[in-house]
């Protein structure tokens, strides 16, 4: 079956740096997204790693290991807008599946 | 671009009556997918299409729900009929992917707060 797997809930305090994991299981793996949701909003697309390797977008950066079906977030010099919820999502021939998502809470 | 338009974007009916929730994804994008997001399940895929053909609707829960993509620019999700477990927020989406199937990024509307009593 196709399955992502990455914690529920995240606590981190503003300033610092926070990784969120997330694990796979599928056929036909494309890439691995990231996407953001605030609380009642809808979900945006923060990053995408097509290889294996770090991706850096400003404050977040995020990883694949296609060997380990294996990828994270990492959210550097946490703000306060930060606190959101964090899914990853695997994408194959146009398919798009998330996983339950993590949802960070960053404290003052 | 305006992005993907959801509408109505709150709805509440009784146990029973249809619903029809309406998607316009971005002009150029090939694929659509309605998502149902709860707390219990969390953001579930129903259906997508390609180029307003269904290519997957193995998430759609029960034959009580159906959707249709008549044209490029238009998508309704259709409940009949509804049931309190709906009750759910219902996104569309929309992305252009690449050739060989890579799916970068999607693009998702509003969503649809619907509420069945």
């Amino acid at each position: 079956g196709q399955s992502l797997e990455q914690p529920s809930e995240v606590t981190a305090v503003e300033g610092a740096i926070v990784q969120i994991n997330c694990t796979y299981q599928t056929s036909g793996f494309y890439g691995l997204s990231w996407y953001q949701q605030h609380d009642g909003g809808a979900p945006t697309f923060l990053s995408y790693n097509g290889l294996d390797g770090l991706e850096e977008t400003g404050r977040f950066s995020s990883f694949l290991s296609r060997s380990d079906s294996y990828g994270y977030l990492l959210l550097q010099e946490l703000q306060m807008k930060d606190s959101a919820s964090y899914f990853c999502a695997f994408g194959g021939g146009g398919k798009l599946i998330f996983g339950q998502g993590t949802e960070l809470s960053v404290k003052p | 671009d305006a992005g993907v338009i959801q509408s109505p974007r709150h709805e509440v009916t009784e146990m029973g009556q249809e619903v029809t929730l309406r998607c316009k994804p971005i002009s150029g994008h090939d694929y659509l997918f309605w998502y149902r997001q709860t707390m219990m399940r969390g953001l579930e895929l129903l259906i997508y299409f390609n180029n307003n053909v269904p290519i997957d609707d193995s998430g759609m829960p029960e034959d009580r729900f159906s959707a249709k993509m008549p044209n490029a620019s238009f998508s309704t999700l259709k409940i009949q009929p509804s049931e309190p477990r709906d009750s759910a927020v219902y996104f569309c989406a929309s992305s252009l992917v690449k050739a060989g199937g890579e799916s970068t990024e999607a693009f998702f509307g509003q969503g649809t707060r619907l509420t069945v009593v």
